[in-house]
């Protein structure tokens, strides 16, 4: 079974800039997470995805990040402009909504550093 | 929201001795905690979890103890060993979609 695909696995810009991030999950795994994880932090969630619709997105800057998971499957994260406080790395993960409390399963992460 | 508290946030201690490492949570309709090991650069890894109707789990040397009504939960590593230095996360989850909320990390060093 393949894992969780992240692309790029770093990614530089300069302030201002944009940037995406995406994401494939396992197949058939119905739930998706994006986490935003700052060195000597524990991952943040940002969006929360049950197939293509939004479960939580409490803690997604709306006015710069956005996310999308068309199909239901691959998902992308955008931030647009980057600040100097995005860099960290954002990891993706996804879940098989099957049982109530199954287990993550995280991608490989993208290292964003905003200089 | 939730919110989950790890203490300590450092931890070192010599080949052989255990390790303890204790969360704490503010929602009581969490029901699953499970607790993930974080090596240098790579992604989380589960090790091992425990559902609201256990007290209690063990797998070889990691065990994790769960407290209801205190809202606290521990993990239990014994005879460490140089591999298990790690950041050590622990998490609760709650919900029918089961939201995920970490807490803030402890960094374990075994020394040899």
């Amino acid at each position: 079974e393949a894992g969780v695909a992240q692309s790029p696995r770093y990614k530089i810009i300069e302030k201002r800039q944009s940037v995406a991030f995406w994401c494939n999950p396992i197949s058939g795994h119905a739930t998706l997470y994006w986490y935003q994880q700052i060195l000597g932090q524990g991952p943040k969630l940002l969006i929360q995805f049950q197939n293509n619709g939004v479960v939580d997105d409490s803690q997604l800057p709306k006015d710069r990040f956005s996310a999308e998971r068309l199909k239901g499957v691959d998902s992308t994260l955008k931030i647009q402009p980057a600040k100097l406080e995005d860099s960290a790395v954002y990891l993706c993960a996804s879940r098989n909504s099957g049982g109530n409390y199954n287990e993550q399963f995280f991608g490989p992460g993208t290292r964003l550093t905003v200089l | 929201g939730e919110n989950v508290e790890q203490h300590p946030s450092t931890l070192s201690v010599q080949e052989g001795d255990s390790a303890v490492i204790k969360c704490t949570y503010s929602d009581s309709a969490s029901n699953y905690f499970p607790w993930y090991k974080q090596e240098l650069g790579k992604r989380p890894q589960l090790i091992i979890d425990i559902r609201s109707n256990v007290g209690e789990k063990k797998d070889q040397r990691i065990a994790v103890t769960l407290n209801k009504t205190a809202k606290h939960f521990s993990l239990h590593i014994t005879e460490t060993q140089p591999e298990d230095s790690a950041v050590y996360f622990c998490a609760a989850s709650s919900g029918g979609y089961q939201k995920v909320t970490f807490g803030t990390g402890t960094k374990l060093q075994v020394i040899p």
